[in-house]
């Protein structure tokens, strides 16, 4: 079974610009969890989308958004990029349903913004 | 709102020793997950170990095991027979309840450095 896919792996932009990534989940999985690793700040939930809808957010000004198709691939939007946005953008797949919903991580894209 | 504290931000463990990686946590859901994961350099995070709060024995999994004290809220990771690979960041992590959905609170992480 593969696993959790995030495309591109690398990307860096400028100030300014506006960036989509993209994240595939474990086949069956109907939930994806976006988080952002920073030195400064850890890890930080993003959002969750469970099929198609989101389902819970964190404390992201709205420059910051997702959405989730039919197959469940995932893509997150940043728009009017901030230095401070130069991250490790971590994507996590479960099914989504009641139990332990163990989070299956991918192995993120790290962005660079100059 | 949950809060997970990892107070060591470092450690070095000699090969094939055990290591204990501390983590308390505070949440007034009476529900909750908590989880360890590993990051190595490369970024990925692995999952390791989960523990309900429900759960009455202790969650083992291979060399890894979860020792949960609920009442102190302490849900600390032993790694026993510490290999050159286990050299990684740890991070604990708690879901909440219901209302939290899936969504994660991580620790500071545990900078993991095993000496051969």
């Amino acid at each position: 079974k593969a696993g959790v896919t995030q495309t591109p792996r690398y990307l860096i932009k400028t100030r300014g610009q506006q960036v989509t990534l993209s994240c595939s989940p474990i086949s069956g999985h109907r939930s994806v969890s976006w988080y952002q690793q920073t030195p400064g700040q850890g890890l930080q939930f993003l959002f969750e989308y469970f099929s198609e809808t989101q389902r819970n957010k964190g404390n992201f000004p709205g420059r910051f958004s997702g959405r989730q198709f039919s197959n469940s691939r995932s893509e997150m939007n940043v728009s009017t990029l901030e230095l401070g946005d130069s991250a490790l953008y971590l994507c996590a797949s479960s099914t989504g349903l009641a139990g332990p919903m163990e989070q299956f991580f991918g192995p993120g894209t790290r962005l660079t913004v100059l | 709102a949950q809060k997970i504290t990892q107070t060591q931000p470092g450690m070095f463990v000699q090969e094939k020793e055990a290591v204990t990686l501390d983590c308390t946590y505070d949440t007034s859901d009476q529900s909750y997950g908590l989880f360890w994961y590993k990051q190595p350099s490369s970024g990925e995070m692995i999952f390791l170990i989960y523990q309900g709060s429900y759960d009455e024995q202790n969650a083992t999994e291979g060399r890894y095991s979860l020792n949960f004290q609920k009442a102190r809220k302490s849900a600390n990771l032993v790694i026993s027979a510490s290999q050159l690979g286990d050299s990684a960041m740890y991070f604990c992590a708690m879901r909440g309840g219901k209302a939290a959905g899936n969504k994660l609170t991580f620790g500071g992480g545990t900078r993991v450095l095993v000496k051969p």
